[in-house]
């Protein structure tokens, strides 16, 4: 089974500040893909960014951009220009490419707050 | 195109009780996954099913619980006889089949919040 470790329970950072948070899994299968998702205080899970695992390119969307290194098995998500309503609970994901069941395998979470 | 919906948002049940939790996925969609939220902790994923079969249960507690995505209709996850340990958020999510948009991509619903009391 894949395990996906977020070793930062809590991340504070400076508005318009960068702030980076930490994702490790552990896997033995070559494809896959990667997930970050935000969940704001209403709950809803919202997709921020993904990343497959046999593209050598680092995923960007706005100020949302990741740093993947496949060999360290390391998926690190930045926040760039932080804004007030950045702050949530942000959730690394994997799931599996070969498996024909695509279930996420989530982390813990790391709580975000924006101070203004 | 509405997104997933789940309802209800809340659900208080005594303990043994029944609890029907539903989850109408993206128009389309014929994938759904059903995860479980405890405080403070992240996402766990309980079940997958498409349309009338089961395809991975693995997440399930052995007994108590169960789902269904019938022909027509919503899916259903359903608690029988509830227990204070099973107050949680339950998230529906729902993907596209192999061969249309993202399959990677999972959809989620708002949640329902189950509350034993």
């Amino acid at each position: 089974a894949q395990t996906v470790t977020q070793s930062q329970p809590e991340m504070s950072v400076q508005e318009a500040e960068t702030v980076t948070l930490s994702c490790t899994y552990d896997t033995s299968e070559s494809d896959y893909y990667l997930f970050w998702y935000k969940q704001p205080p209403s709950r809803q899970m919202i997709l921020v960014i993904r990343q497959e695992a046999y593209k050598q390119q680092n995923a960007t969307e706005n100020r949302f951009s990741v740093n993947f290194q496949k060999a360290a098995k390391s998926f690190s998500l930045k926040i760039s220009d932080s804004q007030l309503g950045d702050a949530a609970m942000y959730f690394c994901a994997y799931r599996s490419a070969i498996s024909v069941n695509y279930k996420l395998s989530f982390g813990a979470g790391t709580t975000v707050t924006v101070r203004a | 195109n509405a997104g997933v919906m789940q309802n209800p948002r809340h659900l208080v049940r005594r303990r043994g009780q029944e609890a029907r939790l539903r989850c109408s996925p993206m128009k389309g969609h014929s994938h759904v996954y059903w995860y479980r939220q405890l405080p403070e902790e992240g996402l766990k994923f309980m079940v997958y099913l498409q349309k009338e079969n089961i395809i991975d249960e693995s997440g399930m507690p052995k007994e108590r619980f169960s789902a269904e995505f019938p022909k027509e209709g919503p899916s259903i996850l359903r608690i029988q006889q509830v227990v204070r340990g099973d107050s949680a958020a339950y998230f529906c999510a729902s993907s596209p089949g192999l061969t249309s948009g993202s399959p990677y991509e999972q959809y989620f619903g708002p949640g329902t919040r189950l509350t034993v009391t």
